[in-house]
C-alpha cells in the first residue's frame, strides 16, 4: 500500500507563476520529510528537509511546510522558471539514523512553459 | 564536489544474462543503497549496505544480490536477468547526520 501520496500527479504553469505541491503520508514513525527535485534522466537532488512537528523551511524560491499531526507537507515554488521543469518527490524518513528507511512518493511532474 | 557515480548509464541485456551495476562514492560514506524506479511508483529499496560486507535486504531483494568489498564501492548483481527487472536503478549514499547523495541512475532494459 502506498504510504506517501503526492498531488497533483502533473502540473503545467507559466513561467513566473507560483505553484504548490502537496504530500500526504501515513508513514509511522515520521522522523523527517524531504523534498527532492529530479530532472529528466537525472538523479534526485535534495531541496529541503523538515524535522519538527510543525516545521517551515525556505531555500530561495522554494519553501516547504510540514504538519506531522496532519501528516501533510507542501512545497511552494514562487516565480517559476523554465529550469524548474522536473519531477518533485516527497520522501518520508522513519528514523533519523542510517538504520531508518525512506518512503518515496511517486512524484509530481511540473512543467513550466514560457 | 561530492558525488555518487554509477556505471554504466545505459545497458541492454537479454533475458537470462548476468548484469553488474556499479556504484562509487568519494565521500567515505558508510551507508549505501540500491533503489529501482518504475513509472508511477516511488523508488523502491532493493538493498542497504551499512559498511563493508554488512548488507541487508530492502523491500524488494528477490532476484538481486549485492557486493561491498570497499567502502567507496557498492555493486548490484542480477543473476539471470528477467524482463520485469527492466527499470532505472539508483544508487545513493549517506553518512551519519548527512544528507543523501544520489547517482544519476542506470537505465537497464532486459529483452
Amino acid at each position: 500500500k502506498t504510504q506517501v501520496e503526492q498531488s497533483p500527479q502533473s502540473l503545467v504553469v507559466r513561467q513566473g507563476e507560483n505553484c504548490v505541491l502537496q504530500c500526504n503520508y501515513s508513514v509511522t514513525p515520521d522522523n523527517h520529510l524531504r523534498w527532492f527535485k529530479q530532472d529528466t534522466g537525472k538523479g534526485l537532488v535534495s531541496l529541503t528537509v523538515l524535522v519538527d512537528q510543525k516545521d517551515k523551511t525556505s531555500n530561495g524560491r522554494y519553501s516547504a511546510t510540514l504538519d506531522k499531526d496532519a501528516k501533510h507537507s507542501t512545497l511552494h515554488i514562487t516565480a517559476t522558471l523554465l529550469d524548474d521543469t522536473a519531477t518533485y518527490i516527497c520522501v518520508v524518513g522513519d528514523r533519523g539514523s542510517a538504520l531508518g528507511r525512506l518512503h518515496f512518493g511517486a512524484g509530481t511532474q511540473l512543467i513550466v512553459i514560457p | 564536489d561530492m558525488k555518487v557515480t554509477q556505471m554504466p548509464r545505459y545497458l541492454i541485456k537479454r533475458m537470462g544474462e548476468n548484469v553488474l551495476l556499479e556504484c562509487g562514492q568519494d565521500m567515505s560514506h558508510e551507508t549505501m543503497y540500491w533503489y529501482r524506479q518504475d513509472p508511477g511508483l516511488g523508488l523502491q529499496l532493493i538493498y542497504i549496505s551499512y559498511d563493508v560486507d554488512s548488507n541487508s535486504e530492502g523491500d524488494i531483494p528477490k532476484g538481486y544480490r549485492v557486493s561491498r568489498k570497499k567502502r567507496e564501492h557498492f555493486s548490484l548483481i542480477l543473476d539471470s536477468a528477467k524482463t520485469n527487472q527492466t527499470s532505472v536503478y539508483f544508487c545513493a549514499s549517506r553518512d551519519r547526520g548527512s544528507d543523501y547523495t544520489f547517482g544519476s541512475g542506470t537505465r537497464l532494459l532486459v529483452i
